[in-house]
């Protein structure tokens, strides 16, 4: 079974810039999820999805992060304008269910490291 | 979602067992105890879960104290491959997100 596939896998940019990644979710999952993970810290969760649905965006900062999942499959997500403190690994992971059963598993990629210089 | 407490670091000597503890005094009924690990450079990785009962799986073992306040997860013979963040995590019924705390860095060493 393939798994969550993200790119790039690394990407360097200036603050100011914009800056966008994306994730294929394992066939078949329903649910999708963007973490945030800065050096030294567990992953946070920036935005879940349902199938092309927002389930929690509550801690993407929304004035400069966008995620989208058009067709209920793979997503991107974008920083514009990037900062500083931006810099860290954005991990995506998938689920296969609806968002009821608790026992549900997440399986993550091996995200995209941004620096931000 | 209840908050758990692990240690910030732990070595274990190659071939032998990995006890990793993990307090979750706050935790309610409906919330189950999830291990995760993340190998240097990749993503979390599932290990295990439970509710109430200890659970056996190809990776590990889950060990839940009666009063469900804590835990420990077995790595019965530890390999270097195991050196990694691991995270314990307790999740509510229903919800599919995981909140991370910043785990236990296990070295396992020759």
């Amino acid at each position: 079974e393939a798994g969550v596939a993200q790119s790039p896998r690394y990407k360097i940019i200036e603050k100011r810039q914009s800056v966008a990644f994306w994730c294929n979710p394992i066939s078949g999952h329903a649910t999708l999820y963007w973490y945030q993970q800065i050096l030294g810290q567990g992953p946070k969760l920036l935005i879940q999805f349902q199938n092309n649905g927002v389930v929690d965006d509550s801690q993407l900062p929304k004035d400069r992060f966008s995620a989208e999942r058009l067709k209920g499959v793979d997503s991107t997500l974008k920083i514009q304008p990037a900062k500083l403190e931006d810099s860290a690994v954005y991990l995506c992971a998938s689920s296969q269910g609806q968002g009821i059963r608790s026992e549900e598993k997440l399986f993550f990629g091996s995200g995209t490291q941004l620096s931000v210089l | 979602d209840a908050k758990t407490t692990q240690p910030t670091s732990m070595d274990c000597a190659e071939g032998r067992a990995a006890n990793l503890p993990c307090n979750h005094s706050t935790i309610s009924g409906n919330e189950y105890v999830y291990w995760y690990r993340q190998i240097h450079s990749q993503g979390p990785q599932y290990i295990i879960h439970g509710l109430k009962n200890n659970e056996t799986n190809e990776m590990a073992s889950l060990i839940i104290t009666e009063d469900r306040k804590s835990s420990t997860l077995i790595l019965p013979h530890a390999t270097l491959r195991d050196t990694a963040v691991y995270y314990c995590i307790v999740r509510v019924v229903g919800a599919n997100n995981l909140f991370f705390g910043t785990g236990t860095r296990l070295t396992v060493i020759p």
